[in-house]
Formats: C-alpha cells, sequence, structure tokens
C-alpha cells in the first residue's frame, strides 16, 4: 500500500454518465494530482493542487471538473465523456512544491472505459 | 518536440542480464531525475532518483544523469523475472530553491526477464 487510495477500480460509463472518481491519501502531504495514463502514452499531468488550491490546469477539458475539498481528498468529476477519454487515471501526492524532492506517491489508479 | 523521450519497447531479457533503460530530454532547467516502476495493474512507484548530474546506485540498480547530452540512464544488475514491469522516467525543474512539484514523464519502456 501506498498510502494513497483510490475508488473505485474499474468504471465503465455511457457517453451521457456522470460519475465522480475518488482519491484520498494518508500521507500527510498537501499536494495531490490528477493524471491520465493512456495506452502508448505519457503519463499526462491534469491538475495539480497545493493546499487545496488549484495551481495547474493542463488545458484539460471541461467535461473533467476536480475538486479538492482538503489536503487529504480529490475527486474528479466526470460528464459527457468521450471514447477516447478512455485510459487509467492515476492520483498522487506529495510534499507541496518547493519541498525538496517532488516524489510522487501514486493510487493504484481508476481503469475507466468509456462505452 | 517531447520534452521527455522514452524508448516504450518492448524489451525482453533472459534472467541474469544486464539491462539498460534510458532517456532523453530536451528542458535544460530539469533538476531532478527520477525512475518509476510500475507492476501491472499497480501505480508506479519510486524506484530511483538523482538531483542533478551524477550517478547512484542502490542494490542491483544504478541510475545515472549526464545533463551535457540531456541523458539519464537505468541499469539493473542480475536482472530478476520480478523485475519485469514497466520502468518510466520522469524528471522535475526547479524554481527558486524549491522544485515545482510538476512532473514530466517518458513514455515508459516495458521490461521482460525471462526465467
Amino acid at each position: 500500500e501506498t498510502g494513497v487510495t483510490q475508488t473505485p477500480r474499474h468504471l465503465v460509463m455511457g457517453m451521457t454518465n456522470k460519475k465522480s472518481l475518488k482519491c484520498e491519501q494518508h500521507l500527510g502531504h498537501n499536494a495531490m494530482y490528477w493524471y491520465k495514463q493512456s495506452a502508448k502514452k505519457p503519463l499526462e499531468l491534469m491538475f495539480v493542487y497545493n493546499f487545496k488550491e488549484q495551481t495547474e490546469n493542463n488545458s484539460v477539458p471541461s467535461r473533467f471538473s476536480p475538486e479538492c475539498p482538503n489536503s487529504s481528498h480529490l475527486f474528479l468529476h466526470l460528464h459527457t465523456l468521450q471514447p477516447e477519454d478512455s485510459a487509467l487515471y492515476l492520483c498522487a501526492s506529495s510534499h507541496a512544491s518547493g519541498q525538496g524532492l517532488p516524489r510522487a506517491f501514486f493510487g493504484q489508479g481508476t481503469r475507466l472505459t468509456v462505452v | 518536440q517531447k520534452e521527455v523521450e522514452q524508448d516504450p519497447g518492448p524489451l525482453s531479457v533472459p534472467e541474469g542480464a544486464i539491462v539498460s533503460l534510458n532517456c532523453t530530454y530536451s528542458n535544460s532547467a530539469f533538476q531532478y531525475f527520477m525512475w518509476y516502476r510500475q507492476y501491472s495493474r499497480k501505480g508506479p512507484e519510486l524506484l530511483m532518483y538523482t538531483y542533478s548530474s551524477g550517478n547512484k546506485e542502490d542494490g542491483r540498480f544504478t541510475a545515472q544523469v549526464d545533463k551535457s547530452s540531456k541523458y539519464i540512464s537505468l541499469f539493473i544488475r542480475d536482472s530478476q523475472p520480478s523485475d519485469s514491469a514497466t520502468y518510466l522516467c520522469a524528471m522535475s525543474a526547479t524554481r527558486g530553491s524549491g522544485n515545482t512539484g510538476k512532473l514530466i514523464f517518458g513514455q515508459g519502456t516495458t521490461l521482460q526477464v525471462k526465467p
């Protein structure tokens, strides 16, 4: 266990559905991240939160909506997704930016399939 | 041009072989260089890291950074079937006295070590 828990592990949703991914970390970190991992492509950073404030939005379409109510929890709300959004969505946490090695601890990911 | 380039493989070697994994990068601001290992159906986990240039050794693993060539390597000695995984290089720039917290990943190289 890495201390970062993601739920659900697998999700199948239709293009008109609304669903949410959840991430929780028990490491005392102040930064949380959403990454997208598609086959044959590098991990793509989607969003960064430092001390609950969004500090990075990597040109992500508005059908992905993040929420960070506190430093331990991160959500990714999904609506009207496209089949090409099918991927492994990884949550990570670390000490906040500017505090030494940017060591990220990852959850096991949510395997999302959009049908 | 991608900021980080990594040959996706797959790379297949016999047990006991020396494995060499490499990444090149284009951003001279990168100062933190990391290698993550990702087993099937798991999130990436940090394997080794190096700050700036030089070598670092940890058991059977050696990480090397050549900033003049913008080239990093991970060597695995006496490879074992349990080393079979995807290896991702990751890099981060510094800003001021700290770091940006933003990791840029390579595509990952899939390694299979055959008994």
